[in-house]
């Protein structure tokens, strides 16, 4: 069965500080995975995507990477910003017949920035 | 831009009713998603379709109905709304390589 586990559930930093957030997964065939950033109240955003061939992609202060291998990737926050505080949502998906993919998603890290 | 709107952000109806949620994309994807998320449990796929006039269950699929009369236009239908169908609910498309989302419905059933 596909999954995705995201640590930590929650995570608290103060203004400015770097933090990193987990993503583990047992998916496949693997073809993509996604980090969304989800606001109080909204729709998850894309923030970065990455292939099996890519293993690090930048979105501004925001850093993805993958290990394919050990079926890891993180996100890494850099100088954080009080408009950081959001759910960050990690996706894997699937390949499958036809060229499409079926998405698993984990349950997301909190993230709360205090000033 | 991918544009997903969806009717309402906030809806609150009563137990019993009939309820409609409408979810409209304006990039001409063929694929189209319902998805509820609660708190501690992420994002649960409740039904999508391929194709106008397709659909297929995803994991939740009891308690709902969709409909796909036209491309650019997906809608999620509680036949009799229940409590236990209070949540956050989340439309989407489907590119090439990721999911586009609408704003999300809050949903309460009281």
């Amino acid at each position: 069965k596909n999954q995705v586990e995201q640590s930590p559930q929650s995570l608290i930093i103060l203004e400015g500080k770097n933090c990193t957030l987990q993503c583990n997964y047992t998916v496949s065939p693997f073809s993509n995975l996604r980090w969304y950033k989800q606001d109080t109240g909204r729709g998850p955003v894309s923030l970065t995507i990455m292939t099996f061939s890519e293993n690090t992609k930048s979105n501004g202060r925001y850093t993805a990477t993958l290990d394919a291998d050990t079926k890891q990737s993180s996100l890494h926050i850099t100088a954080s910003q009080l408009s950081d505080s959001a759910s960050y949502i990690c996706v894997v998906s699937a390949s499958i017949t036809g060229g499409s993919y079926i998405p698993t998603f984990g349950r997301g890290t909190s993230l709360i920035v205090h000033p | 831009d991918v544009k997903v709107t969806q009717s309402s952000r906030y809806l609150v109806k009563r137990t019993g009713e009939k309820v409609f949620l409408e979810c409209v994309q304006d990039m001409d994807h063929e694929n189209m998603f319902w998805y509820r998320q609660d708190p501690g449990l992420g994002l649960r796929l409740i039904y999508f379709s391929y194709d106008v006039k397709m659909k297929e269950k995803g994991d939740i699929p009891e308690g709902y109905s969709v409909s796909r009369e036209k491309k650019e236009r997906f809608s999620l239908i509680l036949e009799s709304a229940s409590t236990n169908q209070t949540s956050m609910y989340l439309c989407a498309t489907r590119g090439a390589y990721e999911q586009y989302f609408g704003p999300g419905t809050r949903l309460t059933v009281t």
